[in-house]
């Protein structure tokens, strides 16, 4: 069964340091997504892409995050100088187009991203 | 603001007994997410709820929503320790927008 695949499962980073998130979506899918999870809380929506731009952002999503689809298949999401508050596990989702789309989102595995 | 409210917040249940988890949202939407999560994993979709009076069952699980009352309910029948896990609601108010909105997630534990 096809999946969205994440890289790396875990990172640990110094404050401040650039931090690169890999997404691989399912191989048909138009539509790419990050979410977060600060441990122990609710899932919360970062930014949404489709046709290589963002679709909507939330306010977490502020100049330090950056998404881009570099080639065909990898979506990436990118912090430029991290925070504490940025550790977290973040999640990249995918789904089809409009005309085969029944309203799933399909998750990775996440990354556990970890600030010291 | 979208907000979307779960509870309970932990159950601790028994095999074999039911319950129901509740998620009621603040803003008009017909369409409704369940997902479960299990402990350091990510989250797999369980249903998918587009319309008012949409009911739909998986196995030993039942959800409905209801939009007039801005309400979904998860119904575990007869529950076994497998169910354990954290379930999860999300709202979107945008079809195809994707910009879901969690609730605070259900602990749900099954004791033998």
């Amino acid at each position: 069964e096809p999946e969205v695949t994440q890289t790396p499962s875990h990172q640990v980073t110094q404050m401040g340091q650039e931090v690169i998130l890999r997404c691989v979506p399912i191989s048909n899918h138009l539509y790419f997504y990050w979410y977060r999870q600060i441990l122990g809380q609710k899932v919360e929506f970062l930014v949404s892409f489709y046709n290589n731009e963002i679709s909507e952002k939330s306010e977490i999503f502020d100049d330090q995050f950056s998404v881009e689809r570099p080639d065909g298949s990898n979506f990436t999401l990118k912090i430029r100088s991290t925070k504490l508050e940025d550790s977290a596990m973040y999640f990249c989702a995918s789904r089809t187009g409009l005309a085969e789309y029944t309203g799933e989102l399909f998750f990775g595995e996440g990354s556990r991203l970890t600030v010291l | 603001e979208l907000k979307v409210e779960q509870n309970p917040l932990f159950l601790s249940m028994q095999e074999g007994k039911n319950y129901t988890i509740y998620c009621n949202y603040s803003t008009t939407s017909d369409r409704l997410y369940w997902y479960r999560q299990d402990p350091g994993k990510s989250l797999e979709s369980l249903f998918v709820l587009l319309s008012n009076g949409a009911v739909k069952q998986e196995g030993r699980l039942m959800a409905s929503l209801d939009t007039k009352a801005r309400l979904s309910t998860l119904h575990i029948t007869a529950a076994v320790h497998d169910l354990s896990a954290t379930y999860f609601c999300a709202v979107d108010v945008n079809f195809g927008n994707e910009k879901l909105t969690f609730g605070t997630g259900t602990r749900l534990t099954i004791i033998p």
